[in-house]
This record gives C-alpha cells, sequence and structure tokens, in this order.
C-alpha cells in the first residue's frame, strides 16, 4: 500500500501521559498536514509542513502539542501531559505542491487517541 | 472568518431516492472546493473538486456538483443514491495552494435497501 499511513491506529493513555503518533505521507509528497476530528465535527487544522518547515500551526493549537518533520518525509506528533479533552482521531494527510498544488489532500486512516 | 456550513446533519434515504445535500461557505480570494467522502471504517478521500471552468462538476461513483458564485454554495447532487452511497460526506473550501482546507461538520448519509 503506497497510501498515507498513520502508527498506532489506537492509543489509550492515562491522563498526564505523553503521547507520540507517526505519519508516513506518499512518498512523492512534499506537504504534510495534521487534523483532529471529534465525534460529529469534521476534521480540525492543527498544523502543517512543506518539506521539512513548519509554516503553518493553528492558533486553537495548545503548546502541549508539538509536530515535527526533521528529514522532510515522515512526520511525529506529540501529545505532552494529555488531558480528556484530547480524546480525538488524530488524521495525517499529504500533498504535493507541484503544479502549484491543487489542495487534493490523501488522508490516513487516523489514530485514535483515548485519555483515560 | 472563514467558514463552512452543511446544511444537513443527518439525511436518510431510501435507495434510487435523489440527493441533494447543501454547502455554503465563507472564504477570502479565489477558492478551490471539495467534497470528501468517508465511508464506514475508510479513511477521507476525494470525491470530487472544483477549481474553475464549468461551475458543474463531475466526481467518482456519479456524483456531482454545482458551483454557484454568487450564493456562495457547492451543493453536492446524485440522481439516484444506491447503499454503498452510506457514508459522511464533508464539504471543505480552501485557498488555491491548497494549504489551508476547512471542513465542514460533515453529512452522515444513511441508505436504505
Amino acid at each position: 500500500d503506497t497510501g498515507v499511513s498513520q502508527d498506532p491506529r489506537h492509543k489509550i493513555t492515562k491522563r498526564g501521559q505523553n503521547v507520540t503518533f507517526r505519519c508516513d505521507p506518499i512518498s512523492e509528497h512534499n506537504r504534510l498536514y495534521w487534523y483532529r476530528q471529534t465525534l460529529g465535527q469534521g476534521p480540525e487544522f492543527l498544523t502543517y509542513f512543506q518539506n521539512e518547515a513548519q509554516l503553518e500551526k493553528s492558533r486553537l493549537l495548545s503548546d502541549r502539542f508539538s509536530a515535527e518533520r526533521p528529514k522532510g518525509s515522515f512526520s511525529t506528533l506529540e501529545i505532552q501531559r494529555t488531558e480528556q479533552g484530547d480524546s480525538a482521531m488524530y488524521l495525517c494527510a499529504s500533498s504535493s505542491s507541484r503544479g502549484g498544488g491543487t489542495g487534493e489532500l490523501f488522508f490516513g486512516e487516523g489514530s485514535r487517541l483515548t485519555v483515560l | 472568518a472563514q467558514s463552512v456550513s452543511q446544511h444537513n446533519h443527518h439525511v436518510i434515504l431510501s435507495e434510487a431516492a435523489s440527493l441533494e445535500l447543501g454547502c455554503n461557505y465563507s472564504y477570502g480570494g479565489t477558492v478551490n472546493l471539495f467534497w470528501y467522502v468517508q465511508y464506514p471504517g475508510q479513511h477521507l478521500q476525494l470525491l470530487l473538486k472544483y477549481f474553475s471552468g464549468d461551475p458543474l462538476v463531475k466526481g467518482i461513483k456519479g456524483f456531482e456538483a454545482e458551483f454557484i458564485k454568487s450564493k456562495f454554495s457547492f451543493n453536492l447532487r446524485k440522481p439516484s443514491v444506491q447503499w454503498s452511497d452510506t457514508a459522511e460526506y464533508f464539504c471543505a473550501p480552501s485557498n488555491q495552494a491548497g494549504t489551508a482546507l476547512i471542513f465542514g461538520k460533515g453529512t452522515t448519509l444513511s441508505v436504505s435497501s
């Protein structure tokens, strides 16, 4: 499968613990996005990278959240000191800016976080 | 402020019925428009997109959408739904570069056979 892959698919943790999610985008895609989705809502933008540069980060994003894409390939999203309100599906998507970019994002299956 | 509104939260139809899902957006500048679909247990995938030109665009599985600039709308339609169309549908405007995609809350479509 050459699509976007995310790991782990499901993470259960206790409040206050740190968690990290990994995303491997489609190999030729230089843009990578993180979204969060809660029940009954559409995906909410968190941050995006072009190559290794983090170009935009949601103002709603707590300082407990950090994302990296050190070599411009895979990315990690870390949540420190998790809270119950962090429980959600974390979605990764990738796209290509070649040809100016078209806005079509390719999504992974998501990592579901449950904070107890 | 950028926003998108989907008119229906949950739509229930019988097979062969016609479908129209409403979407209105508020987005500064030139906008690209998308509908994404999420089938049960699957990831989000593109249903159709509008960039420019003919305001009536066709997507996969017989879906189409019409861009009406004056109404800031991008409604999704299908003449005859099938049971396999049961899914959640998201309207999503974006900037031209595709780096600022925002999603509506989604419409759950349930089709009974």
